[in-house]
């Protein structure tokens, strides 16, 4: 499929490694994140989330960090595999608004 | 559970056509947003639809625009095309109550629009 991003910052590690993806967001009145992978040629696909209240989160082989002072988010990722090769956004969203905005993404690959 | 839908999967028009898409959005999800993917700017919000009611927009010109219709269904269309407006338009669905927190927002797999 086609790809979008083309000029991405990149993250590159081998297969059994942590990952740790971040992201700088810039509304200080966002108080709700999400983390979407995004595959060439598909659309985003939900990998998890974290209000505002919590510093974080963590769920399959995924963990969320928060840190609301810097306006900082990031993604780690145990044991990465090949599979998890992919576009990886930040989405931040302020109050009831369902209007994400997007970071630039981060391409991650997996060298087995 | 069918995903969001989104037709056509991919389309090329002419500059100074007009284009829809389509998107159905998750069974049950009230909420229907619209996301422009170009390689230059990124992921940008175009509009949300909420019960057939615009709720949210975003910073596109007047050529762009949706609606929902009473079976959640949405269509986008953008009117007088430029060779800028070429890019992956990606619909997304959630149950649209309250907070989003409280409602994942899950993507379909977008359509491609070419302007030559």
């Amino acid at each position: 499929g086609e790809s979008v991003g083309l000029h991405l910052p990149t993250l590159s590690v081998q297969e059994g490694d942590n990952s740790i993806i971040n992201c700088a967001y810039s509304n200080s009145a966002s108080d709700y994140f999400i983390w979407y992978k995004q595959e060439s040629g598909k659309g985003p696909q939900f990998i998890i989330d974290i209000r505002s209240n919590m510093d974080k989160r963590q769920g399959q082989r995924v963990t969320v960090l928060l840190n609301k002072t810097v306006k900082h988010l990031s993604l780690q990722i145990a044991a990465t595999q090949p599979g998890d090769s992919a576009v990886y956004f930040c989405a931040e969203n302020e109050g009831s608004n369902y209007k994400l905005t997007f970071g630039k993404g981060t391409l991650l690959t997996v060298n087995p | 559970k069918a995903g969001v839908t989104q037709t056509p999967r991919y389309l090329i028009k002419t500059r100074g056509q007009q284009v829809t898409l389509s998107c159905s959005p998750i069974s049950g999800h009230r909420s229907v947003s619209w996301y422009q993917q170009t390689p230059g700017q990124g992921l940008q919000f175009l509009f949300e639809y909420f019960s057939e009611t615009q709720r949210n927009k975003g910073n596109f010109p007047g050529r762009f625009s949706g609606r929902q219709f009473s079976n959640s269904r949405s269509e986008m269309n953008v009117s007088t095309l430029e060779l800028g407006d070429s890019a992956l338009y990606l619909c997304a669905s959630s149950e649209g109550q309250a907070h989003p927190s409280g409602n994942t927002i899950y993507f379909g797999e977008g359509s491609w629009l070419t302007v030559v």
